[in-house]
């Protein structure tokens, strides 16, 4: 069975002080992976796709890695409005364009 | 704002009752996709629509059932309420052409069954 595992479920951080958030797949052929922030009461906000092992991505304080069985978002510096949950969701090869999301890694960053 | 609108942003109805949400997708989106959050199941996958036409189904219940309007316009519609059906409703949608397909999704409709 495809599955998307989060880790850890909750992090409390002070502010700049950098960590990473870990998503990890098990799913028979990987079309894309994607990560999202959703603040709460609100729609998950895009923030990147990765395709293959090795590439990554960066936008402001986050950058985000993937290899064959996991992906990382590393969150440099962070400030107090990075507070939120990240989910990852991967969509498979074959079949249809459904996301399958993990239950997320919810973000406390103290000032 | 990812161009996406849902209505009605909060809804609260009684058990047996059935509901409409609404969903427009971003401008030249083709693919719209209904998902499902609550607190102890997370995001879940209901049903894809493409150009009108259903393209696939996840875990939506046989009481749940949905439509793609030809100005691309999508409504999910809900029926004989339960309890458990009490969550956030978020619409996607996906650009016309793309090799990544990213999912661009709405601000929700908060569901309550009372």
């Amino acid at each position: 069975e495809d599955q998307v595992t989060q880790s850890p479920e909750a992090l409390r951080l002070q502010e700049g002080e950098s960590s990473s958030l870990n998503c990890s797949y098990t799913v028979s052929g990987l079309r894309g992976l994607f990560w999202y922030r959703q603040d709460p009461g609100k729609g998950p906000e895009f923030l990147f796709t990765l395709y293959s092992a090795g590439e990554e991505k960066e936008k402001e304080r986050l950058e985000a890695t993937l290899t064959k069985k996991e992906s990382f978002l590393h969150i440099t510096a962070p400030k107090p409005e990075d507070s939120a949950t990240y989910l990852c969701a991967v969509q498979l090869d074959f079949g249809n364009e459904k996301l399958t999301f993990g239950t997320g890694t919810r973000l406390t960053i103290i000032p | 704002d990812s161009g996406v609108t849902q209505t009605p942003k909060h809804l609260i109805t009684a058990t047996g009752q059935r509901v409409t949400l609404r969903c427009s997708p971003r401008s030249g989106d083709l693919s719209v996709y209904w998902y499902q959050q609550s607190l102890d199941q997370g995001l879940q996958f209901l049903i894809q629509y493409y150009n009108g036409e259903e393209r696939a189904k996840g875990n939506i219940l046989e009481r749940f059932s949905a439509q793609q309007f030809p100005d691309l316009h999508s409504e999910l519609n809900l029926s004989s309420l339960e309890l458990g059906d009490s969550a956030l409703y978020f619409c996607a949608s996906s650009p016309k052409r793309s090799s990544y397909n990213e999912q661009f999704f709405g601000p929700g409709t908060r569901l309550t069954v009372l």
